[in-house]
This record gives C-alpha cells, structure tokens and sequence, in this order.
C-alpha cells in the first residue's frame, strides 16, 4: 500500500533535549513537508523540500532542523532551542504535478514532561 | 490579517440536512484550493480541490469557488453523524513553490 508513515506516534521529550520524528513516504513524491498544528489552530508550515538535499524554511523554523538524503525520507529534530514544543506533528507529501495536492501521514504528538 | 479566515464554529446541523462551510483568502491570485476533514486526534484526510470558478462535486461533496469575491465554500448533503469533524480550508498563494496556507478550521457536529 502507497502511503506516508510517521514514527513513532506518541513522543515525550524531557527540557533540553532533542528529539527527531521520522517521515517515510513510497509514493514516489518529490516535494514533502512539516507542519505543527496546535490545539484549535490551523496548520503551520515549519520546513518543506521540494528535492532531496534541499530544504527551505516555512514560517515557523526556529527551533527545528531537517534532512533530505533520500526521496523517501524526511525527519524532523525539535531541538532544545524549540521553547513549546508540545504540539501534534504533521509530515505530508505531494507530487510535482501543479495541483500540489498534499496528503497527510497519521502524525506524531510530542509532549515535554 | 488572517491569510485564510473560516468561522472557527461549532456548526451543529441535523442529520440529512446540508451543511455549508465557508473559507475566505487574502491573496488575490490564489490558483489551488482544498478542504480537508480532519477527525479529532487524526491527520487531516483531503475530500476535495477546486481549481476553476464555479462548482465541483463529489458524491455528497461540493465545492464553490469565486476568485472574484474571494471565497470557497464547501456543501455537504444529506450530513450523517460520521461527517463530525473539523473541516479545514488550504489555498495556494501566488508566487509560492508548493506551500499552502490552512485556515483554522471550522468544527462541523451533526447532530442524529
């Protein structure tokens, strides 16, 4: 089955460490990105990549870092300097086709003790 | 300014009736539009996208969309008790790669 898979699904993050959510997508996309949504809030784009080995910030960067070494994978680090990280984290992938439509993995909810 | 501006709800409509939700853009120019149905605790799944004025549907799904005026909305027929869920708006600016804007969403409770 075709389809994006997020790991793990629940994280907990104690203050001053980092953390890294995996992506892994095998429906041969080009372009995958990050969003944060916080309770009642719309979506929030923290990094995309539209190639691998390139990446560009979204609107809510600081605190995060990315890779892109393969097509398929594209991991999120919450780093330290992320003040609020508890949020529930959301990868997606989308084809170079104009339409850009976006689809979404099951997520992962992060919480800092 | 808010991007992408939906009423934030709840909009509690009765079974079988329709329910109408609205999504308003800033950015004149915006090519790409779509709604997703998000589930409490779950990702966000897409329904439908509207690229051209006018409306688009899919089965008891339809989107209206009016570049003019700035808006989509989505319809929603014959609403059962499993379309309860939030129902995002994510347009495509101009001038952007790939990224979308989402609104925050309108909470959508049917009621039996």
């Amino acid at each position: 089955d075709g389809g994006i898979t997020q790991s793990p699904k629940y994280l907990f993050r104690k203050e001053g460490q980092n953390v890294t959510l995996s992506c892994e997508q095998n429906l041969n996309h080009d372009a995958m990105y990050w969003y944060r949504q916080d309770p009642g809030q719309g979506l929030r784009l923290i990094y995309y990549s539209q190639i691998v080995n390139d990446f560009q910030k979204g609107d809510i960067a600081e605190g995060y870092s990315v890779s892109r070494e393969k097509k398929e994978s594209f991991p999120l680090t919450v780093t330290s300097a992320q003040k609020n990280p508890t949020a529930f984290y959301l990868c997606a992938s989308s084809s170079t086709r104009p339409d850009n439509e976006q689809f979404f993995g099951p997520g992962t909810r992060l919480t800092v003790l | 300014q808010k991007e992408v501006e939906q009423n934030s709800g709840p909009l509690s409509v009765p079974e079988g009736a329709i329910a109408s939700l609205n999504c308003t853009y800033s950015d004149r120019g915006s090519q790409s539009f779509f709604w997703y149905r998000q589930y409490s605790g779950k990702s966000p799944e897409l329904i439908m996208s509207i690229y051209s004025n006018g409306d688009k549907e899919d089965g008891r799904f339809t989107a209206q969309l009016n570049k003019a005026s700035q808006y989509v909305s989505l319809l929603i027929r014959d609403s059962q008790p499993s379309d309860s869920a939030t129902y995002l708006c994510a347009v495509k600016p101009p001038g952007s790669a790939r990224q979308l804007t989402f609104g925050s969403g309108t909470q959508l409770t049917v009621l039996p």
